[in-house]
């Protein structure tokens, strides 16, 4: 069965600062994987994808994650945190047979300091 | 554009009630899916259907039923509300070609009293 791990609940940040945030996958074929961002009382909107090809991917608002096979890992990074960048971010990894359904890590909590 | 649309967004239920999540999708979209989301847990799939008429369970179908009669529509059913059914719930749903990204409503927060 495919699992994903977000091995960091919390992570606290300076604005400004450049931000990793951590995913490891497993799952027994090439994989879908995702990362969605969730503000407090929002449902989940897609950051990036990756499905095959380039494996940096680049997102939405200036995000970017880096598929590593070796490694079993999509981290998640940006350059320069923005305040606004406060939320919860999930990492998923979705099956490709049928249903593609997906799977969800226990998602990392970001905190931005100004 | 509505995209997937959820209703109720808040609702406290009474131990031993029963009541309807409604979800509905304006995508056309073959999948949709049911999940849950309690602290610290990820979403976890409650159920999902790849078409009209066709439903599957997840991770963690029991106490809920789920009917897709039509493309746009996939209610849940939670019957016998439990304390432990106390979450928010999110409906989602993609086109039918493989990898397509998977649209999320707004999510559902029930309190089960």
């Amino acid at each position: 069965a495919q699992s994903v791990t977000q091995p960091d609940i919390h992570i606290t940040v300076s604005e400004g600062a450049s931000l990793e945030l951590r995913c490891n996958y497993s799952y027994g074929a090439t994989p879908y994987l995702f990362w969605y961002v969730q503000s407090p009382g929002q449902g989940l909107q897609l950051l990036l994808k990756y499905f095959s090809g380039d494996t940096l991917v680049q997102g939405i608002k200036g995000f970017e994650a880096e598929f590593k096979r070796s490694q079993s890992s999509f981290n998640l990074r940006k350059p320069s945190v923005h305040w606004s960048d406060a939320a919860e971010y999930f990492c998923a990894v979705g099956d490709t047979g049928g249903g593609n359904k997906l799977t969800f890590g226990t998602g990392t909590q970001l905190k931005v300091e100004l | 554009n509505a995209g997937v649309t959820q209703t109720p967004k808040f609702r406290i239920l009474k131990i031993g009630q029963s009541m309807t999540l409604q979800c509905a999708q304006d995508m056309n979209h073959n999948y949709m899916y049911w999940y849950r989301q309690d602290p610290g847990m990820g979403l976890k799939l409650i159920y999902y259907s790849v078409g009209a008429g066709i439903t599957d369970k997840g991770e963690v179908p029991n106490g809920y039923n789920v009917s897709r009669s039509t493309t746009e529509d996939f209610p849940l059913r939670l019957e016998l509300a439990a304390p432990s059914q106390t979450s928010v719930y999110f409906c989602a749903s993609r086109a039918g070609s493989s990898g397509n990204t998977i649209y999320f409503g707004e999510g559902s927060w029930l309190t089960v009293v």
